[in-house]
């Protein structure tokens, strides 16, 4: 496989499971980033990962938990999440996390709560 | 900090028009701009990017895009429109906020092609 891999492709979950989204890059990528897409609104960056240490960001809600094992893969781990929440949720990897590097993206997870 | 602003949330053409897309920039700093399209259930490509130098870039598919400092403006245009470009455009600057240095969006143009 090349590119950014995403899994899986759609969920749906109640508002009291706990699910996670995994992202795989095999760029040889050090940066790797979360977004959530949702109808009408910008792509909203969630989570950014460099060299593995995360950047904390206290506007994202603490039922999205962010996992960055190794510099190829991410997990978003989710819990107790709110209709709201439902949305497309993109992956991407970059060389690194410079303002003038190029982002590469996944296909996404189409997140559905119920 | 960084952001764009993408004008018209929907553009429509016929086949073989001209396509122009509008983006405005707002950076501090020297920016770095970029373009990119997504297809229905798919994620973002990459069309084109402007870090440096030449303030015409090409990009993949025949598109274009001009950065003119003045006007604080990076437009993405195409001459001739095929039904294949009908597609969601987003226009981003390298930025930096609360989560991080990364690409930040617009909030994107949907374009429609006609037969």
């Amino acid at each position: 496989e090349t590119g950014v891999t995403q899994t899986p492709r759609h969920l749906v979950m109640g508002m009291t499971n706990k699910k996670s989204l995994k992202c795989e890059q095999h760029l040889g990528h050090n940066a790797m980033y979360w977004y959530k897409q949702s109808a009408k609104k910008p792509l909203e960056l969630m989570f950014v990962y460099s060299l593995e240490e995360r950047v904390e960001n206290n506007s994202v809600p603490s039922r999205f938990s962010p996992e960055c094992p190794n510099s190829s893969h991410l997990f978003l781990h989710l819990h107790t999440l709110q209709p709201e929440d439902s949305a497309l949720y993109l992956c991407a990897s970059s060389q690194d996390n410079a303002m003038n590097t190029e982002a590469f993206f996944g296909q996404g997870t189409r997140l559905t709560v119920v | 900090a960084q952001s764009v602003t993408q004008l018209g949330s929907h553009v429509s053409v016929s086949e073989g028009a001209l396509v122009l897309l509008r983006c405005n920039y707002s950076s501090s700093v020297p920016p770095y701009l970029f373009w990119y399209v997504q297809y229905p259930n798919q994620g973002l490509q990459l069309l084109l990017k402007y870090t440096t130098g030449a303030t015409l870039v090409k990009g993949i598919n025949g598109f274009e895009a001009e950065f003119k400092k003045s006007e604080t403006s990076f437009h993405l245009t195409k001459p001739s429109a095929h039904m294949s470009d009908a597609a969601e455009y987003f226009c981003a600057v390298g930025g930096l906020n609360q989560a991080g240095t990364a690409l930040i969006f617009g909030k994107g143009t949907t374009l429609s092609v006609s037969s």
